[in-house]
């Protein structure tokens, strides 16, 4: 069965430095998105990508935040300057074009510690 | 303010009993409610969706009930089993692809055996 893949599984950085979380959508689906969970908390939406550009996007995407499907596999969160209150779990998640509108596969998540 | 949220943090329940988890939304426009179960240390799992024209939607053990008159969905989980044991989500969306989905805090649900 076709999922989402995530690499890598933990990050530890440290504050202000750069960080870039990878993402393998499920190959045929059109739609990707960033979520992240800070610790005990629920999932909070950050972004959505399709057709090369951002469809929609949080508060909490902010220009610290980018987004690049830089080929036809991999989608990407760069966080560029990174803050102690970054640290959380960050899913990637895709969606297709035949399925449910809202059913979105999550992947399995990168933990990020910001130290 | 939040749009989507849980009655309970957490439910314990024996192995065999039904499960009930509930949850409240605020927002009339949304089209699409789903549920999804989260594992320690996983992403979310899709479990089951209902769409706003619909009242109830069965799925293999379980069961989502929407009730549009007083914002109210819940997951009715049949003769849970100790690999049920997860954080479960509800979640919200305008059933447009592309679009965020909204998360609820979450109900830990516990089954011992």
């Amino acid at each position: 069965e076709p999922e989402v893949t995530q690499t890598p599984s933990h990050q530890v950085t440290q504050m202000g430095q750069e960080v870039i979380l990878r993402c393998v959508p499920i190959s045929n689906h059109l739609y990707f998105y960033w979520y992240r969970q800070i610790l005990g908390q629920k999932v909070e939406f950050l972004v959505s990508f399709y057709n090369n550009e951002i469809s929609e996007k949080s508060e909490i995407f902010d220009d610290q935040f980018s987004v690049e499907r830089p080929d036809g596999s991999n989608f990407t969160l760069k966080i560029r300057s990174t803050k102690l209150e970054d640290s959380a779990m960050y899913f990637c998640a895709s969606s297709g074009p035949s399925g449910r509108a809202g059913e979105q596969f999550f992947g399995p998540g990168t933990r990020l510690t910001v130290l | 303010g939040e749009s989507v949220g849980l009655h309970l943090p957490t439910l314990s329940v024996q192995e065999g009993d039904n499960s009930i988890i509930n949850c409240a939304y605020s927002n009339s426009a949304s089209d699409y409610f789903i549920w999804y179960k989260q594992e320690s240390g996983k992403g979310p799992q899709f479990i089951i969706d209902i769409r706003s024209n619909m009242d109830k939607r069965q799925g293999q053990r379980v069961t989502v009930l929407l009730n549009k008159t007083v914002k109210h969905l819940s997951l009715q989980i049949a003769a849970t089993q100790p690999g049920d044991s997860a954080v479960y989500f509800c979640a919200e969306n305008k059933n447009q692809a592309g679009t965020a989905l909204i998360f609820g805090k979450g109900t830990t649900l516990s089954v011992s055996s």
